[in-house]
């Protein structure tokens, strides 16, 4: 399996909506990150986690909640978005937290909508 | 905050012509790598350069890195329809644990 796999893959909630995203690996990857993208605009990277560590938060707001129960599973659960939090999120693993020899392997990413 | 700018921003080319991407970075690096996006969907790999290298290839993709310049060139040969899409350059900043940096992408449209 050499899969990143993301769902949902399109989700709609309100601002007052809980809700939660889900990121799977299975390629023994030990290190996990989310992205947003907004359209037109590159990824920006919200949280690293390492050996199932939350490594790297790049200020990302705390309506924003990421976890990792394993080293397969990274979830990203939300609270209280705002309408400017719409965007595409894509989860990606990587061998190893900073190994020089290897890409990233990238899922094909949710579409969120706030409303 | 983003690594480095891309240009030229967009590039419009007839099919068998050459499209060349060019990247530039900010910091020190470990790798930099090269990622394409079709219409808003998840990016995939092309290839990696690491920064003790200067010029990779694989297949119709030839890569340069120039670390003293901190620029990076992406080539694509013979081009197809089928290439049509976002190319992002990325980094790996040396001592940052593990970040992969974005750089602004070129939209790249192959005319058949």
């Amino acid at each position: 399996d050499t899969e990143v796999t993301q769902t949902p893959k399109h989700l709609v909630m309100g601002m007052t909506n809980k809700k939660s995203l889900k990121c799977e690996q299975h390629m023994g990857h030990r290190a996990m990150y989310w992205y947003k993208q907004k359209a037109k605009k590159p990824p920006e990277l919200m949280f690293v986690y390492s050996y199932e560590k939350l490594s790297i938060n790049e200020s990302v707001p705390s309506r924003f909640s990421p976890e990792c129960p394993n080293s397969s599973l990274l979830n990203l659960h939300l609270h209280a978005l705002q309408p400017e939090d719409s965007a595409l999120y894509l989860c990606a693993s990587s061998q190893e937290p900073g190994l020089a020899n290897y890409g990233y392997t990238f899922g094909s990413g949710t579409r969120l909508t706030v409303v | 905050s983003q690594q480095g700018e891309e240009d030229p921003q967009a590039l419009s080319i007839q099919e068998g012509e050459n499209a060349t991407m060019n990247c530039s970075y900010k910091t020190s690096i470990n790798n930099l790598q090269w990622y394409r996006q079709n219409s808003g969907r998840g990016l995939v790999h092309l290839i990696l350069i690491r920064s003790n290298e200067r010029e990779k290839h694989s297949g119709r993709l030839r890569v340069t890195l120039d670390t003293s310049k901190k620029s990076s060139s992406l080539l694509i040969t013979a081009s197809r329809a089928a290439d049509t899409a976002s190319y992002f350059c990325a980094t790996v900043p040396y001592n940052q644990g593990g970040k992969l940096i974005f750089g602004q992408g070129t939209e790249l449209s192959v005319k058949p």
